[in-house]
C-alpha cells in the first residue's frame, strides 16, 4: 500500500524549532514532487511548501518563507520540514502529500500535530 | 482569506442533490485543472475529483465535477449521511518561485 507517515510534531515554545519528517513507502519516492500542507485548528487547508523530485525547485508560502526549510533524502525515501522561529499561529496539523501533475495531491499522510504555546 | 472562494457551509437531506461552488481567477482556475478533496472528520483529505471532472477509482458516480471559465463546482447526487464532511477545491497558482497548489476555504456539508 502506498503510504506516507509523518512524525516529529509536538509542543514547542514561541521562537523554538522543530523538524518534521515524512517517511514514504511502496512507491518510487524519487519520481515525485512532494508538499507540506497544514491545517490550523478548525480552519481550512493551507499549502506550506513544495520540493521537486530532485530538490531543484523549492517553494514556500509567504507565511513561512525565511523560517521554514523543506528538504528530502531520496535514498531514505524521506521528506523533511525544518521549522524555526515558530509562532503561535504556526499551530496546526501538518500533512505531507505526494504531488501528481494529473491527479493533484493524490497521497496524504495522517498528519502530525505542532502546537506552539508558552 | 483564500484565493479560491467557496461557501462556508452547505446542507441537504438524504437523497437530495447538493452543489458546492468554487470561484477563482484567470491565473488559477482559468488556466489550470481543478481538484476537489473530501475531508472526513479527523482524517486526512482525499482526492474526490481531478482534472476538473474525473473521478479516481473507488469514488462513487454520485460525485461529479465541472468547470467553466474561472469557476468550478462539485455536485453530489443521492446525498448520503456518510457524505457529511468538509470539501475543498484546489488548483495551481504561480508565484515568483514557481507553481504551487492553492485551496479554497472549504465547505462544511451537513446531511440533515
Amino acid at each position: 500500500e502506498v503510504l506516507l507517515v509523518e512524525s516529529g510534531g509536538g509542543l514547542v515554545k514561541p521562537g523554538g524549532s522543530l523538524r518534521l519528517s515524512c517517511a514514504a513507502s511502496e512507491f518510487t519516492f524519487s519520481n515525485y514532487n512532494m508538499d507540506w500542507v497544514r491545517q490550523a485548528p478548525g480552519k481550512g487547508l493551507e499549502w506550506v511548501s513544495s520540493i521537486s523530485s530532485t530538490s531543484s525547485f523549492i517553494n514556500y508560502a509567504d507565511s513561512v518563507k525565511g523560517r521554514f526549510t523543506i528538504s528530502r533524502d531520496n535514498a531514505k525515501n524521506s521528506l523533511y520540514l525544518h521549522m524555526n522561529s515558530l509562532r503561535v499561529d504556526d499551530t496546526a496539523v501538518y500533512f505531507c502529500a505526494r504531488e501528481n501533475s494529473f491527479y493533484g495531491l493524490d497521497v496524504w499522510g495522517q498528519g502530525t500535530t505542532v502546537t506552539v504555546s508558552s | 482569506q483564500s484565493v479560491l472562494t467557496q461557501p462556508p457551509s452547505a446542507s441537504g437531506t438524504p437523497g437530495q442533490r447538493v452543489t458546492i461552488s468554487c470561484s477563482g481567477s484567470r491565473s488559477n482556475i482559468g488556466s489550470n485543472s481543478v481538484y476537489w478533496y473530501q475531508q472526513l472528520p479527523g482524517t486526512a483529505p482525499k482526492v474526490l475529483i481531478y482534472s476538473n471532472n474525473q473521478r479516481p477509482s473507488g469514488v462513487p458516480e454520485r460525485f461529479s465535477g465541472s468547470k467553466s471559465g474561472t469557476s468550478a463546482s462539485l455536485a453530489i447526487s443521492g446525498l448520503r449521511s456518510e457524505d457529511e464532511a468538509d470539501y475543498y477545491c484546489a488548483t495551481w497558482d504561480d508565484n515568483l518561485s514557481g507553481p504551487h497548489v492553492i485551496f479554497g476555504g472549504g465547505t462544511k456539508l451537513t446531511v440533515l
